[in-house]
């Protein structure tokens, strides 16, 4: 499958400040999701953005797309210490009436006190 | 959304030997799916499955390998057999109940071979 990836690989902040992760993909999408797993549990689905739309915000996240760019940002402001945690994008592509994602390589946020 | 369970939640396994991991859905689903999560890596599908159909395996995964069953609307089965060390992932099922493409996933499956 073809991954996305993301940047940075891991990122390591102040609680009370805001967190930049990005996510490159390859090929035309329907959907870009942001995932949220902790400590190598299943994952939280974060927020969707369609492919038809530029930017998307739910509480403390702000999600942006480009898809001239093939790129996804994912913004946590007022970053807390329950936000250290792996981040993924995901990206869908339509199959037999279904959607499957193909997860992009992650980020791993620490968020200290 | 779902509440998604699965057993067990770990386990640790000789080389050789199989185990079949049950994922247990709270609602009706048409499509479940199967990702792999090698140590540190991001996931990967293996596999989706249909009620009263055969799984479509992603390229790389076989169904000798990786048997699927889903024998109804809220539970389906992965089993891996034949381990390897190579194996030693977390196994995660999921379900997109939305209808949007948002899928919601199980705890997950820590299976570690020796």
């Amino acid at each position: 499958s073809q991954q996305g990836e993301e940047d940075p690989q891991a990122l390591s902040i102040q609680e009370g400040e805001n967190a930049t992760m990005n996510c490159s993909y390859k090929t035309s999408i329907n959907n870009l999701q942001w995932y949220r797993q902790n400590s190598g549990r299943g994952l939280v689905h974060l927020i969707l953005i369609r492919s038809n739309e530029r930017e998307k915000h739910s509480g403390r996240l702000r999600v942006t797309l480009d898809t001239s760019k093939k790129s996804s940002s994912l913004l946590i402001t007022a970053s807390r210490a329950a936000d250290t945690a792996s981040y993924f994008c995901a990206t869908d592509s339509l199959t037999g009436g279904g959607n499957k994602l193909t997860f992009g390589t992650g980020t791993q946020l620490k968020v200290e006190l | 959304s779902a509440v998604i369970s699965q057993k067990p939640s770990r386990d640790i396994c000789q080389r050789g030997t199989s185990l079949t991991i049950q994922c247990q859905v709270d609602s009706q689903v048409t499509m479940m799916f199967w990702y792999r999560q090698q140590p540190g890596q991001s996931l990967t599908l293996i596999a989706t499955a249909n009620q009263g159909s055969e799984a479509t395996y992603e390229s790389g995964f076989v169904i000798d390998k990786f048997p699927i069953s889903r024998p109804n609307l809220t539970f389906s089965t992965l089993t891996v057999s034949n381990m390897s060390p190579e194996d030693s992932s977390i196994y995660l099922c999921s379900v997109d109940t939305s209808g949007r493409g948002e899928q919601y996933f199980g705890p997950g499956t820590r299976l570690t071979v020796t």
